[in-house]
């Protein structure tokens, strides 16, 4: 089946690291997309990563992808309070280019 | 370029009533898609069309939901009659051809039924 889970929850204090966990299901997925959701706003893509890597780094957002495991995990270092929004990972179910999103999860970042 | 429209923005309507979403899709994004999102959740794909046919439409409530996309640029998604778990946000995307391409949202339309 899809299913794409995500822990719901996350607080940081500002300047720390946040790490965001996700797992999905379909193992022939060729990307996997982090996507940002503010209060009122549509999604705003952050990231992506291809299946045949197990990392990216982008500024301050580091994506780890284990294939075995079905694991894909977001970094955000030295996370803002402008960080703060809900995250949803997302997978592209290959042939269809149908995107299957995660639960999402909500990063709260205290001052 | 300009980015997905979508309107209305908000709506509020009584169950057993009908309404309507309209989406103008990016420029030249021959992928349109519309999801539900209902408060706490992540988005749920309705309907997928590419071009002006339909590419998945397997969880779409077929007896009171009905989307079209004539000639392959806007699309309108309908509900008739409305129940109150029809209340969320209905998200349209669109996107180029192709195994990564980025998914372009509107804002969304906020449905309350009352």
């Amino acid at each position: 089946g899809e299913d794409v889970e995500q822990s719901l929850f996350l607080s940081v204090r500002e300047g720390d690291s946040s790490v965001i966990n996700c797992t999905y299901t379909d193992s022939s997925s060729t990307y996997l997309y982090w996507y940002k959701q503010e209060p009122g706003a549509g999604l705003q893509l952050l990231t992506y990563i291809f299946s045949n890597m197990d990392m990216k780094q982008d500024q301050r957002l580091t994506v780890l992808l284990n294939k075995k495991d079905k694991h894909l995990s977001l970094r955000i270092a030295d996370t803002q309070t402008g960080d703060s929004a809900i995250y949803f990972c997302a997978e592209i179910v290959s042939g269809t280019y149908k995107y299957i999103f995660g639960t999402g999860t909500r990063l709260k970042v205290l001052a | 370029e300009a980015g997905v429209a979508q309107s209305p923005r908000y709506k509020i309507i009584e169950k057993r009533q009908s309404v309507a979403f309209w989406c103008n899709p990016i420029s030249g994004h021959a992928t349109l898609y519309w999801y539900q999102q209902i408060l706490g959740q992540g988005p749920k794909l309705l309907i997928q069309f590419q071009n002006n046919g339909v590419v998945d439409d397997s969880q779409l409530p077929k007896d009171r939901f009905s989307a079209e996309r004539l000639k392959g640029v806007d699309s309108t998604l309908k509900i008739q009659p409305a129940k109150l778990e029809d209340s969320a946000v209905y998200l349209c995307a669109s996107t180029r051809t192709g195994p990564n391409t980025e998914a372009f949202f509107g804002q969304g339309t906020r449905l309350t039924v009352v």
